[in-house]
């Protein structure tokens, strides 16, 4: 399995640009989460989806982030327009869940999009 | 909601000592309990979990133990080597909040050779 997928890596752009970032779960995952890492907050929850549907976005912090799953093997992270205090490393992790039993809480992470916005 | 705090932020220790992570947890109805390392540019990876059930679980040097009267849960490795260098984040989920995890603010361990 080639675990979670991220792109792009590192991502460099000018305020008021859009930002897109993309991942691929794990496949037969049916959870996707998407986080935000900063020295500052440390790794806060942004939004998961369950069955490509959006559960909890509450921790989505301004309506310029919005983000989409439209097939179980793909979603999307977009801010528009960026500033400055976006730039952190962004995480989708994914987690297996299959009839009514969890198979566990266990959520593996993709490598990252480090995104810098000047 | 739950909140999850991890002690220390820092944490150096010589090569083949023991490093010790603590957390504390505030919802008494969390009962998972995973730990993942961060290595530099990389995303966070399982290394070991436990469930409520269990008072400790061990896979090799690395050994996690819980309290759930205290509410509190430790990562024990021993025999350190320069490789386990990174980040360590402990994290809680419980079901009344659909499983998320809630994470600590993390544990920088140096292993100096």
């Amino acid at each position: 399995d080639a675990g979670v997928i991220q792109s792009p890596r590192h991502e460099v752009t000018e305020m008021g640009q859009e930002v897109t970032l993309r991942c691929k779960p794990i496949s037969g995952h049916d959870y996707l989460f998407w986080y935000r890492q900063t020295m500052m907050r440390g790794l806060e929850l942004l939004i998961y989806f369950n069955n490509n549907v959006p559960i909890d976005d509450s921790g989505m912090p301004e309506d310029r982030f919005s983000a989409k799953m439209p097939n179980a093997s793909f979603s999307t992270l977009k801010i528009q327009p960026s500033e400055p205090r976006d730039s952190a490393v962004y995480f989708c992790a994914s987690r297996p869940w299959r009839g009514g039993v969890s198979l566990g809480e266990t959520q593996y992470f993709g490598p990252g999009t480090r995104l810098l916005v000047l | 909601g739950e909140n999850v705090e991890q002690h220390p932020s820092t944490l150096s220790v010589q090569e083949g000592d023991s490093a010790v992570i603590k957390c504390t947890y505030s919802d008494s109805a969390s009962n998972y309990f995973p730990w993942y390392k961060q290595e530099l540019g990389k995303g966070p990876q399982l290394i070991i979990d436990i469930r409520s059930n269990v008072g400790e679980k061990k896979d090799q040097r690395i050994a996690v133990t819980l309290n759930k009267t205290a509410k509190h849960f430790s990562l024990h490795i021993t025999e350190t080597q320069p490789e386990d260098s990174a980040v360590y984040f402990c994290a809680a989920s419980n079901p009344g909040s659909a499983r998320q995890l809630t994470f600590g603010s993390g544990t920088q361990l140096t292993v100096l050779p």
